[in-house]
């Protein structure tokens, strides 16, 4: 049973293009989530996704990030014209059901020149 | 809100010594209590777990159990290698909100 998937696992953008990164969960698992991390920090919460559906946006910024998990393919984080703050490493995990245990893929290192 | 307070660290160990890595949260409800850890380069692997009051988890020698009485989570292992090297972080799950993150602890093992 193949685990969380990420690709690509390292990205890099120039300031104002735009970042597709990809995540497919778990064999079973239809809850994806989307977490950045910082670097020398802990991960935030940026988003829940079941399929077709956004649960919670709460820590995603309001502008220049989406999110969208479809009917079918991986769940894709978009950041449009990207600025150097962008700059961390996106983590996406799944669960089979909300509050079940979390797993995590391997993360997309995004580089903002 | 929830939290998540893990000690600080770079934390740097001989082999064989014993390792504490303290964690207390904040949390209404009742929360599940994480460990995952971070190898250099790697996405989070989760280490172990516990879901209730008094429950202990464990995995590869290491333990934490979840003290409801005193907020904590520590994890601990008997005898670390060098391979165990690596970021330990804590985390919580309550009711819903999605997992909360202490910052982590860098642990160094040197042989």
């Amino acid at each position: 049973n193949a685990g969380v998937m990420q690709n690509p696992r390292h990205l890099v953008r120039r300031r104002g293009q735009e970042a597709r990164l990809r995540c497919s969960p778990m064999k079973g698992h239809s809850h994806v989530y989307w977490y950045r991390q910082l670097p020398e920090e802990g991960l935030k919460f940026m988003v829940y996704l079941q399929k077709e559906n956004i649960i919670d946006e709460s820590g995603m910024p309001k502008e220049r990030f989406s999110a969208e998990f479809p009917k079918e393919g991986p769940s894709i984080l978009r950041i449009q014209q990207v600025v150097r703050g962008d700059s961390a490493a996106y983590f996406c995990a799944s669960s089979p059901n909300w509050g079940e245990t979390q797993y995590f893929g391997p993360g997309t290192r995004l580089l903002v020149l | 809100g929830d939290s998540v307070t893990q000690m600080e660290g770079p934390v740097t160990l001989s082999e064989e010594a014993f390792l504490t890595i303290n964690c207390t949260y904040t949390a209404t409800g009742y929360p599940s209590l994480f460990w995952y850890v971070q190898y250099p380069g790697e996405g989070l692997q989760l280490l172990l777990k516990a879901t209730k009051a008094d429950d202990k988890g464990s995995n590869k020698g290491f333990e934490a159990t979840y003290r409801k009485e005193t907020t904590s989570f520590h994890l601990e292992k008997g005898s670390v290698q060098v391979s165990d090297s690596a970021v330990y972080f804590c985390a919580l799950l309550s009711g819903n909100t999605p997992l909360v993150f202490g910052k982590g602890t860098r642990l160094s093992v040197i042989a």
